[in-house]
């Protein structure tokens, strides 16, 4: 069946660094999709959207980059900090299904001071 | 912040109890939902609801049951708890209405059960 999948469980960066996450998903109709963080403890937290329309969305210090000829997603973080360090999801949306979002397995990304 | 809160925060039972665990937001969310999550893992949706007296099972709804009388309120039901439910459970709220798909979640920080 249809997925949507992350490329690496855990990305390790230096503090200071730029982060990229990577999220594969196999749906070719999907016309929406988010970036969710999860801190330890805690459910997650709405991060950032882009909609298929678009190949490039920016925000406060994270980017996210939409390549639907290879069906890639990728969330860039500039200048990484230890309050960065969490599990990051990737969900799609689409249209004509329950417009109920899937999410991927996860990255979790630890930012080393 | 959201607005959406779960109890209890943490919950350890035995075999073969019945459990509910609560889910309320204050947001006027219609749609609801219930993920399953294991450490480190994906999120796997159990139940959803686009809105009072709407109720539709997932991918993991086989053994458990909701109910949605009122708006805020969406509650999950184990009816015998066994050691394979051992997880951490996810309530969401998102604010769109039905055929909607650019919809952000708002998540509840989850109940963590430990069935012995």
């Amino acid at each position: 069946g249809e997925s949507v999948g992350l490329h690496l469980p855990t990305l390790s960066v230096q503090e200071g660094d730029n982060s990229i996450i990577n999220c594969a998903y196999s749906n070719s109709a999907s016309d929406y999709f988010i970036w969710y963080k999860q801190e330890s403890g805690k459910g997650p937290q709405f991060i950032i959207d882009i909609r298929s329309n678009m190949d490039k969305r920016q925000g406060q210090r994270v980017t996210v980059l939409l390549n639907k000829t290879v069906k890639h997603l990728s969330l860039q973080i500039a200048a990484t900090q230890p309050g960065d360090s969490a599990v990051y999801f990737c969900a799609e949306n689409t249209a004509g299904g329950s417009y109920i979002p899937t999410f991927g397995r996860g990255t979790s990304l630890i930012v080393h001071p | 912040e959201a607005d959406i809160y779960q109890t209890p925060r943490y919950l350890v039972i035995g075999t073969g109890k019945k459990i509910t665990l609560e889910c309320s937001q204050t947001m006027g969310h219609d749609k609801m939902y219930w993920y399953q999550q294991d450490p480190g893992m994906e999120l796997h949706l159990i139940h959803y609801s686009y809105g009072v007296n709407s109720t539709e099972k997932g991918d993991l709804s086989s053994e458990s049951t909701v109910s949605r009388i009122r708006t805020e309120h969406f509650p999950l039901t184990l009816e015998s708890a066994r050691p394979s439910h051992t997880s951490q459970y996810l309530c969401a709220s998102s604010e769109g209405q039905g055929a909607a798909t650019n919809e952000k979640l708002f998540f509840g920080s989850g109940t963590q059960l430990s069935v012995l």
